[in-house]
């Protein structure tokens, strides 16, 4: 059984542009949240998404946003990228909502660096 | 709002000594703790969860964890530390509350911390 997916495993942005980050939750899983990891701020919640809808949000700037595929596959983007985003980026799904109470499924992760 | 304090950014213990790693919470609902760890350059794997029922938890790998209401604690241990044991390692919280049609779902990590196991 497969994993949680994520694509790219590194990748190197200048600042301003943007960058979009793929999760592919393990077959079955419905429930897609992301989080980011920083030296400086530890691991913070960025969103959720269910059923294609975001169910839930973090304390980030409108310049990070997601969405969620009808296959459950998830996508973040953060446009005009700043030195700060420079991060892992997490992703974790959940058979359904209120199963991260029993445990989310980590991807590997994206690193992103911003030069 | 849900927190979690980790004690100890870096813990080091002899290979075979017991591992301590101290985790205290806060919640305003009756909590659902994790402890996650993390290798170098991967991502997070759940150790072990507190959800209900028996507050001694066993997990994977030898750990195991203790749920204290009344010192608000989730302490982890391991009698016995192996070299293998070294990497990073995360108590979260859980922000769902059951009791609200499962809204508001999202993990609170403490900042972790770090385990050497010293030969």
């Amino acid at each position: 059984k497969a994993g949680v997916t994520q694509t790219p495993r590194y990748l190197i942005k200048t600042r301003g542009q943007q960058v979009t980050l793929s999760c592919s939750p393990i077959s079955g899983h419905r429930s897609v949240s992301w989080y980011q990891q920083t030296p400086g701020q530890g691991l913070q919640f960025l969103f959720e998404y269910f059923s294609e809808t975001q169910r839930n949000k973090g304390n980030f700037p409108g310049r990070f946003s997601g969405r969620q595929f009808s296959n459950s596959r998830s996508e973040m983007n953060v446009s005009t990228l700043e030195l700060g985003d420079s991060a892992l980026y997490l992703c974790a799904s959940s058979l359904i909502r209120g199963q991260g109470v029993y445990g989310y499924t980590f991807g590997s992760g994206t690193r992103l660096t911003v030069v | 709002a849900q927190s979690v304090t980790q004690l100890g950014s870096h813990v080091s213990v002899s290979e075979g000594a017991l591992v301590l790693l101290r985790c205290n919470y806060s919640s305003s609902v009756p909590p659902y703790l994790f402890w996650y760890v993390q290798y170098p350059n991967q991502g997070l794997q759940l150790l072990l969860k507190y959800t209900t029922g028996a507050t001694l938890v066993k997990g994977i790998n030898g750990f195991e964890a203790e749920f204290k209401k009344s010192e608000t604690s989730f302490h982890l241990t391991k009698p016995s530390a192996h070299m293998s044991d070294a990497a990073e390692y995360f108590c979260a919280v859980s922000d769902l509350d059951l009791g609200s049609n499962f809204g508001n779902e999202k993990l609170t990590f403490g900042t972790g911390t770090r385990l050497t196991i010293i030969p």
